[in-house]
């Protein structure tokens, strides 16, 4: 079954520090959305992608925070520099036709200390 | 200000029993919803769907109602079983299928 890959799984980081997750949605899906969950809340959306293109990134804090999908294909979001409240789950999903639901992928547990 | 409200933080059910999980939202121009089940350390899964021009969608155990006057939906799954103890979302669009935006989820635990 296809799935969507996110790498790490896990990672623990020092304030002030640079981090960067990777992404790999399902081969054919061509939007591919970002999303950050706090511990005890849902999903929230950072940016989504069709293609190469961002298509909403207005929640997304671009100070620190940046995303790319060069090739329209995989997709990094990356921290720079990361703060204690950035702590939490990193979602990627990807979809062909939004109207029939997401696939997410696994997640990176960010943890910063 | 939160659009899409899970009032109900937890809820626990007997195996075999029915699971009412209940989302209300805001904006009325939503018009396309969703619920996701989420294990621990696992990303969200898909479950059921359904578009404001319906009231209900039916799939296997579980089926979504829809009542666009209230601002509610709701989640029921009959029978309930164990494997069901999860947090379940419920994330509506405005625009069929774009940004979604999600509750913040109910965990389900059903108890044998």
């Amino acid at each position: 079954e296809a799935e969507v890959a996110q790498s790490p799984r896990y990672k623990i980081t020092e304030k002030s520090q640079a981090v960067a997750f990777w992404c790999d949605p399902i081969s054919g899906h061509a939007t591919l959305y970002w999303y950050r969950q706090i511990l005890g809340q849902g999903p929230e959306l950072l940016v989504q992608f069709q293609d190469e293109s961002v298509v909403d990134d207005s929640q997304l804090p671009k100070d620190r925070f940046s995303a790319e999908r060069l090739k329209g294909v995989d997709s990094t979001l990356k921290i720079q520099p990361a703060e204690l409240g950035d702590s939490a789950m990193y979602l990627c999903a990807s979809s062909l036709d939004g109207a029939v639901g997401y696939t997410f992928g696994s997640g990176t547990r960010l943890t910063v200390v | 200000d939160q659009q899409v409200k899970q009032n109900s933080p937890s809820l626990s059910v007997q195996e075999g029993r029915i699971s009412i999980l209940n989302c209300d939202y805001t904006n009325s121009m939503f018009d396309y919803f969703l619920w996701y089940k989420k294990y621990p350390a696992e990303g969200p899964t898909f479950l059921i769907s359904i578009s404001s021009i319906k009231d209900k969608n039916e799939d296997g155990r579980f089926t979504v109602f829809l009542n666009k006057s209230a601002k509610h939906l709701s989640l029921h799954i009959v029978p309930s079983q164990p494997g069901d103890s999860a947090v379940y979302f419920c994330a509506a669009s405005a625009n069929y299928g774009q940004n979604f935006v999600f509750g913040p989820g109910t965990r389900l635990s059903v108890l044998p």
